[in-house]
């Protein structure tokens, strides 16, 4: 059971538009910047958004997060198949004094 | 430009114990923490530590209190994990990754496959 609340998949056609939902609590997501993790077949994760809603280089504007209260949202647009991956999201949890991830979302490009 | 490298992978019998090695390049060792993930086969990511280049300092996740040593080499600048007394369950691929300063992993070593098997 992870810390954080992730939908297990999610899916959408090429072009179109996708959001990821992150819930979690006052001790992690309510008081912590989250980051946001990209995750391809066989392959280290790779950070797509820090600080909630900062892209490091190199990663395109399809990809922007977002943070209200206790949940954050990765949103995607115009979706193509190489973005068929797990997604993450994960921050510092002040009560835990851990890092803690979601379970993780499967995205499919249908 | 930042890459960790991690050492190779290992098979372990039940009750052994396992060390993996990360050698970071592209930054000064000691000046960014070094957390260790784990995923099982199809599981997600499971944080395991962390541990000051520079100081030694270390913290663990309660699971792996008593199991866990986060050792670092600032000689070689080289950070590694062990964990011992393996079961089946510590299958895994385990990651070091750069700590960003805010509490959460920002680049990754490419992973390390541990199979504990007898």
């Amino acid at each position: 059971q992870s810390v954080l609340t992730q939908p297990p998949s999610v899916s959408a056609a090429p072009g179109q538009k996708v959001s990821i939902s992150c819930s979690g609590g006052s001790s992690n997501i309510g008081r912590n910047d989250v980051s946001w993790y990209q995750q391809l077949p066989g392959t280290a994760p790779k950070l797509l958004i820090h600080d909630n809603n900062k892209r490091p280089s190199g990663i395109p504007d399809r990809f922007s997060g977002s943070k209200s209260g206790t949940s954050v949202t990765l949103d995607i647009t115009g979706l193509r198949t190489g973005d068929e991956a797990d997604y993450y999201c994960g921050t510092w949890d002040s009560s835990l004094s851990a890092v803690v991830f979601g379970g993780g979302t499967k995205l499919t490009v249908l | 430009q930042v890459q960790l490298v991690q050492s190779g992978a290992e098979v372990k019998e039940p009750g052994a114990s396992v060390k993996v090695s990360c050698k970071p390049s592209g930054y000064t060792f000691t000046t960014y923490d070094i957390n260790w993930v784990r995923q099982a086969t199809g599981q997600g990511l499971e944080w395991m530590g962390w541990m000051n280049p520079n100081n030694g300092n270390r913290a663990y996740a309660q699971k792996f209190q008593g199991r866990v040593t986060m050792t670092r080499s600032t000689s070689i600048g080289t950070a590694y994990m062990e964990l011992s007394s393996l079961t089946s369950e510590d299958s895994a691929v385990y990651y070091c990754a750069r700590d960003s300063g805010n509490g959460s992993p920002d680049y990754w070593g490419q992973g390390t496959l541990v199979t504990v098997s007898s």
